[in-house]
């Protein structure tokens, strides 16, 4: 089974401009996440999708920050403009529907993109 | 708020030299409590879901144990390819998001 593919996987901007995240989830994972880690700290959910809807976006900083998710597949992630704070890994998960992360199978995650602002 | 608090920080063991890993956490009504591996450039992989006091998980030289308030990951015998951060999260009855303690790194020498 192919697994989470995020693209790119560094980029290296000056703050206030703009980057796009993509992310590529396991093929029929109704459940996309994207996790925002700092260097030193676990990952922070910023945004979860069910299908096409946003389920919770409560951590999502949503003046510099937006999320879509196409055909309940694929997922864009975008800053912008940037903050030297935004430097970080942004993980992207996904799971077959939050059911299943209840009977332990957890997510899945792609290796992420890190991104740095300088 | 769900509250994740992971120690010690960093680990540094021989080759064969057993040792635990602690997760405190507070949260409204536990729905799993999961630990997770990463390696350096690479994100989170899954190990175990614990769900109720007293329960216990093996894998390899793996093992998580759980009580009300906290969870160990004791790792028996490690080898250096047991080096890397391990992760640790719950999920509250609340929601389905995974809140994430700062992990512990752990480094084996052979």
């Amino acid at each position: 089974e192919a697994g989470v593919a995020q693209s790119p996987r560094y980029k290296i901007i000056e703050k206030r401009q703009s980057v796009a995240f993509w992310c590529n989830p396991i093929s029929g994972h109704a459940t996309l996440y994207w996790y925002q880690q700092i260097l030193g700290q676990g990952p922070k959910l910023l945004i979860q999708f069910q299908n096409n809807g946003v389920v919770d976006d409560s951590q999502l900083p949503k003046d510099r920050f937006s999320a879509e998710r196409l055909k309940g597949v694929d997922s864009t992630l975008k800053i912008q403009p940037a903050k030297l704070e935004d430097s970080a890994v942004y993980l992207c998960a996904s799971s077959l529907d939050p059911g299943t992360v209840s009977l332990g199978y957890g997510y899945t995650f792609g290796s992420g993109t890190r991104l740095t602002v300088v | 708020e769900d509250q994740v608090t992971q120690s010690p920080e960093a680990l540094r063991l021989q080759e064969g030299e057993s040792s635990s890993l602690n997760c405190s956490y507070t949260v409204s009504g536990l729905r799993g409590l999961f630990w997770y591996r990463q390696d350096p450039g690479k994100g989170p992989e899954f190990l175990f879901t614990l769900y109720s006091a007293g329960e216990e998980k093996e894998k390899e030289r793996l093992k998580a144990t759980l009580t009300k308030k906290e969870s160990f990951l004791h790792i028996t015998a490690p080898k250096p390819e047991d080096s890397a951060t391990y992760l640790c999260a719950v999920r509250s009855s609340n929601d389905y998001k995974l809140s994430f303690g700062a992990g512990t790194t752990v480094t084996v020498r052979a």
